[in-house]
């Protein structure tokens, strides 16, 4: 079975583009977040999509921040404009709907390393 | 989610047992205690998650005292490649999915 897969791995741009990025989740999870973590900060949660509807997205940090996942499938945020501040390594996870409480085992991805110059 | 407490750092050779203590006062009566490892480049993965007693799998096993207050992880007769970032969460896990907490975890560095 393939994991969360990511991508890109690297993103290097300037400040003012745009960059999207993308999180294709495990076949079947219902459940995608989003985290990231900053040059040492903790992994922060972003945003949580249940299927296709957005179920929490109490971490997006700001408007220039959007997060799409069409048809419950993969997923991608994008930021624009892009500024210093958004660089670090963005996580996706999925989980599946366990139907039971405890056990909501999120599986990561390898993370995208964005880097915002 | 409840606040935790973990050393920051922790050193040891390979092929010792490595056991790293999570503090967590606050735990509720329904919070389950998870376990993450992370290792340079990559995303967390699930370790192992326990309530009460003793959690054994393939991997580690992970102790919880009677009044769930702390809990241990703990590695038998490490090796380099367990060289890892470690994290202790606490918190009710509902069927709708959960938000993962992360605090700044314990980096664990095994030498020859």
């Amino acid at each position: 079975e393939a994991g969360v897969t990511q991508f890109p791995s690297h993103s290097v741009i300037e400040k003012g583009q745009t960059v999207t990025l993308r999180c294709d989740p495990i076949s079947g999870h219902d459940n995608l977040y989003w985290y990231r973590r900053v040059m040492g900060k903790e992994i922060k949660f972003l945003l949580h999509f249940v299927k296709e509807s957005k179920q929490d997205e109490s971490g997006m940090p700001n408007n220039r921040f959007l997060a799409e996942r069409t048809g419950g499938t993969y997923s991608t945020l994008k930021v624009q404009p892009a500024e210093l501040e958004d660089s670090g390594v963005y996580f996706c996870a999925s989980s599946p709907n366990s139907g039971a409480s405890s056990t909501d085992t999120q599986y990561f991805g390898p993370g995208t390393r964005l880097t915002v110059l | 989610l409840a606040k935790t407490t973990q050393p920051i750092s922790m050193d040891s050779y390979e092929g010792q047992e490595v056991n790293i203590t999570c503090s967590h006062n606050n735990i509720a009566t329904n919070d389950y205690i998870t376990w993450y490892q992370q290792f340079p480049s990559q995303g967390p993965r699930f370790i192992i998650q326990g309530y009460k007693t003793k959690v054994t799998n393939e991997v580690a096993s992970l102790f919880i005292p009677a009044d769930r207050k702390s809990s241990t992880l703990s590695l038998p007769r490490v090796s380099l490649s367990d060289t890892a970032v470690y994290y202790c969460l606490v918190g009710f896990f509902n069927q709708a999915g959960t938000a993962l907490i992360f605090g700044k975890g314990t980096t664990l560095s095994v030498s020859s």
